[in-house]
């Protein structure tokens, strides 16, 4: 068993929909959340970090962290075209980052 | 605005063939990474460093190996190529942490026939 899971998608959702994305994960030692955003024929870039559990939003983006079902999610609000991409959930207890698989978003306009 | 340059973004090599991946990023990072990224895999980390000429083992660094000279330049190396190390490589900086955000250049396509 991995221990990050993501599904690899791929998923299509209308333009102004809310996409969820979510990543499970086994070691309960991981305190760093991440969310990396990857366009095609780029490095990943991250868009969001949460410390240990909780929400947090930046703009349309909401990052939560369930680390007693050991659950993390991406909520997009209001999604646009230029959010088709792939989003990687990374984890890290303090040191090396462990990265989930990728899921792959497009959105439909 | 950090930058994280790679030397190529596409390389085509032999099995056997010594082969060398250059990254240099521009924002005195203390960190530098080496990640491959296969389909179903996600990226693996194969080696890091957080000084001048210290490396860590990643999770797989079999077949690898790295030299950081100076600070901002890390290289990766394939001794020996193999048909197997095919991959997209993504070199990445973060400032001081491993968990400080890690900036990523735009990869390496490698591919080994």
């Amino acid at each position: 068993q991995k221990e990050v899971e993501q599904d690899p998608g791929p998923l299509s959702v209308p333009e102004g929909a809310i996409v969820s994305l979510n990543c499970t994960y086994s070691n309960s030692a991981f305190q760093y959340f991440m969310w990396y955003r990857q366009y095609s024929r780029k490095g990943p870039e991250l868009l969001m970090y949460t410390y240990s559990s909780g929400n947090k939003e930046d703009g349309r983006f909401t990052a939560q962290v369930d680390k007693s079902s050991k659950y993390i999610s991406l909520f997009i609000r209001d999604s646009q075209p230029s959010d088709s991409a792939t989003y990687l959930c990374a984890m890290s207890p303090g040191e090396k980052l462990t990265f989930g698989t990728g899921t792959r978003l497009t959105i439909i306009p | 605005d950090v930058k994280v340059t790679q030397s190529s973004r596409y390389l085509v090599k032999r099995t056997g063939e010594k082969v060398f991946l250059e990254c240099v990023q521009d924002m005195d990072h203390e960190n530098m990474f080496w990640y491959r990224q296969d389909p179903g895999l996600g990226l693996r980390l194969i080696y890091f460093s957080y000084d001048v000429k210290m490396k860590e083992k990643g999770d797989i660094p079999e077949g690898y190996s790295v030299s950081r000279e100076k600070k901002e330049r890390f290289s990766l190396i394939l001794e020996s190529a193999s048909t197997n190390q095919t991959s997209m490589y993504l070199c990445a900086s973060s400032k001081t942490q491993s968990t400080d955000t890690q900036y990523f250049g735009p990869g390496t396509r490698l591919t080994v026939l």
